[in-house]
């Protein structure tokens, strides 16, 4: 099986940088995905990593450690947009259904004020 | 290019009864996964389906079931629906096998049972 823990909730000011970190337990791992989800609306990608290192796409990064089974997200110059859920999702092997399966973290929920 | 499109957005039952939900993919797209999505749990995997085939299934009871067709359009059920069914019931298409691919979310479908 596969556990996945983020924190529950974040606040960081307009402007600012604020790091959202993922922990994962999982067996046959192969990558772990970041979305983002406004309330109300659906998850939209964000970034993948399957390889140890940082992702940087923009605003953006994605941080991950296979060894440690860990990953952040880093957002920089936060704006009130931003302001929104992050998911972590890992991507493992289902051995019984011999297929790749995602698994959700519960969410980081963000809040960004002014 | 359309995106993933669901139907209903709303719903409401009651207990007992059933219920069926509609996914259209992104044009192209074989893969419907269905997740449903609670405060309290996150993001749940239902089950995949590719090229009209249940390839993955996650955790949850058979009242639970979905189907694909040909034209890569899903639908899922859930029969003698009970109050902890309430939840966001989305859908995610993808170019490939789920865990291959990058997911694109549907806006999702809210299902109140009262």
């Amino acid at each position: 099986g596969q556990n996945i823990d983020q924190p529950t909730e974040m606040t960081a000011t307009e402007g600012a940088i604020v790091q959202i970190n993922c922990t994962y337990q999982t067996s046959g791992f192969n990558g772990l995905f970041w979305y983002q989800q406004h309330a109300g609306e659906a998850p939209t990608f964000l970034s993948y990593n399957v390889l140890d290192g940082l992702e940087e796409k923009g605003r953006f990064s994605s941080f991950l450690s296979r060894s440690k089974g860990y990953s952040y997200l880093l957002l920089k110059e936060l704006q009130m947009k931003d302001s929104a859920s992050y998911l972590c999702a890992v991507r493992d092997r289902n051995s019984g259904a011999g297929s790749y399966q995602l698994t959700f973290g519960k969410g980081t929920k963000l809040s960004v004020i002014p | 290019k359309a995106g993933v499109t669901q139907t209903p957005r709303y719903l409401i039952k009651t207990r007992g009864q059933q219920v069926t939900l509609s996914c259209s993919p992104i044009s192209g797209h074989r893969s419907v996964s269905w997740y449903q999505q609670t405060p309290g749990q996150g993001l749940q995997f239902l089950f995949e389906y590719f090229s009209e085939t249940q390839r993955n299934k996650g955790n949850f009871p058979g009242r639970f079931s979905g189907r694909q067709f040909s034209n890569s359009r899903s639908e899922m059920n859930v029969s003698t629906l009970e109050l902890g069914d309430s939840a966001l019931y989305l859908c995610a298409s993808s170019l490939g096998l789920a865990g291959a691919d990058e997911q694109f979310f549907g806006p999702g479908t809210r299902l109140t049972v009262l």
